[in-house]
């Protein structure tokens, strides 16, 4: 079963504009929201990674919104750059215990 | 550097062979993991291990097996059971099970296709 929902599929912005994918979660048992961006043949990185007891979390251009009482969180990406074109997983886990993953979202840039 | 390799990058297996997808790791991390990746369905749980000599199942495991005779160490061999073994494989690790959410670390992957 799918516990990690993740949207859009794929995404296309402009250089300059800002990113955003969403996730939702069913477990509420879930503490630990890490994002991780994949480029083509490597392995996915930890990206940004936020707890439930805050509502966002901002590092350099990557912030992610987290909505406990929807089971909702989101990565945005400001001033989008080319070089942020890849692939980009949220997670859910309990105290990195048994990490699910969402199915991925492909964000191109366009110069 | 610390970090986690795999290999071969790329390997290839025919049909009813067993072939053995190495995963080491200098992180002295006590957990480890095998991720199946297919288009479109994001990270996939084969195998996972807490401690050495332990190991459990994930969601899709059959048709593979490991062992983790060493912290360092937690090989993956496909078998010939795997119907449909071709795929981007990963393994990653973590500091430990239970423990503070540090995310895992993962590998570069390796290719498997059969031809």
């Amino acid at each position: 079963q799918q516990q990690v929902k993740q949207s859009p599929q794929s995404l296309i912005v402009q250089k300059g504009g800002i990113s955003i994918i969403n996730c939702a979660y069913e477990n509420t048992a879930f503490d630990y929201f890490p994002w991780y961006q994949q480029f083509p043949g490597k392995g996915p990185a930890l990206l940004i990674a936020i707890r439930p007891d805050v509502s966002e979390k901002k590092e350099g251009r990557f912030t992610i919104s987290f909505n406990k009482s929807a089971k909702q969180f989101s990565l945005h990406i400001m001033d989008s750059q080319p070089g942020d074109s890849a692939t980009y997983f949220c997670a859910a886990s309990m105290w990195g215990y048994d990490m699910r993953f969402g199915a991925g979202t492909r964000l191109t840039v366009k110069p | 550097d610390g970090g986690i390799t795999q290999s071969p990058k790329y390997l290839f297996r025919k049909e009813g062979q067993n072939v053995t997808l190495s995963c080491e790791q200098n992180l002295n991390h006590d957990a480890m993991y095998w991720y199946r990746q297919d288009p479109g369905q994001g990270l996939r749980l084969i195998y996972y291990s807490q401690i050495v000599n332990d190991f459990q199942k994930g969601d899709i495991a059959e048709g593979y097996s490991v062992s983790r005779e060493k912290k360092e160490s937690f090989p993956l061999t496909v078998t010939s059971a795997q119907k449909n073994p071709t795929a981007f494989y990963l393994c990653a690790s973590s500091p430990s099970q239970g423990g503070p959410g540090y995310g895992y670390t993962f590998g570069s992957g390796t290719r498997l296709t059969v031809v």
